[in-house]
């Protein structure tokens, strides 16, 4: 069965520097969530998307923004990196936001700040 | 949101049922219990889900008391690939995201 596809699976970037991670979710999924691990830590929300709106919204920071395209995909853009950003991006994808839906996990994107 | 609460780790021996406790005193009467594990380097997954009844799935077994304030993930006969971190995750229709919190690191010894 088609899984939630992440793009690219690393990626290295300088400070300053600009980023796209993008996420394909299970086909006819319409929504999409991005959360973001740090080292040693739990993955955090950072936002949503339902039907191409944005439907909540994390600690996300300013300098990073996303949306979520007529085919369902999404991306997330991150601008202005700093070495904290440095952590694996998980994309997840259900078919809507009720509370019994289940959330499924793509393989994450590995950013490295330097 | 509604918070849980879970031991850090757990121990357990290879072929031998595991019993993953998490407590959710705070419970609202809509929330979902959700079961989540990470296995190392790789995305969280998806385990089992429950409102009131208990659950049964191929994977695992979800326990949950009489008054919701508490639950248990069952895992019938633990193998090396079950070690990872369990996350016990309360969800409402509010939103749809899911609040990681500490969760439980669970070692299977052979």
């Amino acid at each position: 069965a088609a899984g939630v596809i992440q793009s690219p699976r690393h990626l290295i970037k300088e400070k300053r520097e600009t980023a796209t991670l993008k996420c394909y979710p299970i086909p006819r999924h319409d929504t999409v969530y991005w959360y973001q691990q740090g080292p040693g830590q739990d993955p955090q929300f950072l936002i949503s998307f339902y039907e191409k709106m944005q439907s909540d919204k994390g600690s996300i920071p300013d300098r990073f923004s996303a949306q979520q395209f007529s085919d369902y995909h999404s991306e997330l853009n991150m601008s202005s990196l700093e070495l904290g950003d440095s952590a694996l991006y998980f994309c997840a994808s259900s078919l809507g936001l009720a509370a019994k839906n289940i959330q499924y996990f793509g393989a994450g994107t590995r950013l490295s700040v330097l | 949101d509604a918070k849980t609460t879970q031991p850090n780790s757990m121990e357990s021996n290879e072929e031998e049922p595991v019993h993953l406790p998490c407590n959710h005193s705070t419970i609202s009467g809509t929330d979902y219990i959700h079961w989540y594990r990470q296995l190392p380097s790789q995305g969280p997954e998806y385990v089992i889900h429950g409102l009131t009844s208990n659950v049964n799935n191929r994977m695992a077994s979800l326990a949950i008391a009489e008054d919701r304030k508490s639950s248990t993930l069952i895992l019938h006969r633990a193998t090396l690939r079950d070690a990872a971190v369990y996350y016990c995750i309360l969800r409402d229709d509010n939103t749809g995201k899911l609040i990681f919190g500490q969760g439980t690191t669970l070692q299977v010894k052979p």
